[in-house]
């Protein structure tokens, strides 16, 4: 049974790095991983994708192995506003293809 | 910036009875999914659509659930008879491609069956 875990919750203070890694051992060859932020009743929004190594973008970078099957969203310096849940997303191939979320990791930034 | 919308926000239903929940994705997308968040659990994958045709579902989307792209613009999810199991928030999402994996969201709608 496919499965793409990640840790259930993680506390954090203002202005730290925090890092989230999720592990997805059945990721279809070919497909990008990507990461969402969720906060309460809204629908999940972009982070960051990449594919292979390291992405880096205005908000967050992406660590990815050359085995592919786990990933590491780093967020630098969190900000209160980063109290969410954060979700890998990653194709899988088990008895078909589906794109995937992981099981979803709780942020919570403090003062 | 162009998004995803949802109707209804909530709904709320007796069990048995039929619901359609709406989406009008991003126009220039071609990949089209739904999937489900219950209350404090993860999202998960029901089903995706393109072509006017379903690609992929998961074990959850069974025979009470279809989905239909009925114009150029909606997509639609209907469950044919609800069951108090089917509680939760709906989200569609759509993608320019579907081997990128970068879905949009819509801001989701919230079924509760009584």
């Amino acid at each position: 049974l496919a499965k793409t875990t990640q840790p259930i919750s993680m506390d954090s203070y203002e202005g730290q790095e925090v890092n989230i890694t999720c592990s997805h051992n059945n990721i279809a060859t070919n497909d990008y991983i990507t990461w969402y932020q969720q906060f309460p009743s809204q629908g999940p929004r972009f982070i960051i994708q990449g594919y292979k190594t390291k992405v880096t973008n205005e908000v967050a970078s992406l660590f990815i192995p050359a085995d592919r099957k786990s990933s590491t969203l780093s967020l630098p310096r969190v900000s209160l506003s980063d109290t969410a849940v954060y979700y890998c997303l990653v194709g899988i191939m088990d008895s078909s293809y589906k794109l995937i979320f992981g099981s979803g990791t709780r942020l919570l930034v403090r003062p | 910036e162009p998004e995803v919308t949802q109707t209804p926000s909530h709904q709320v239903t007796q069990m048995g009875q039929e619901v359609i929940l709406r989406c009008v994705p991003i126009s220039n997308h071609l990949y089209f999914y739904w999937y489900r968040q219950i209350l404090g659990q993860k999202v998960e994958f029901l089903v995706s659509f393109y072509n006017n045709e379903i690609s992929e579902k998961s074990e959850i989307f069974d025979d009470q659930f279809s989905v239909e792209r009925p114009d150029g613009s909606n997509f639609t999810l209907k469950i044919r008879s609800t069951k108090l199991e089917d509680s939760a928030m709906y989200f569609c999402a759509s993608s320019e491609e579907d081997i990128s994996g970068e879905l949009f969201f819509g801001e989701g709608s919230r079924l509760t069956v009584l």
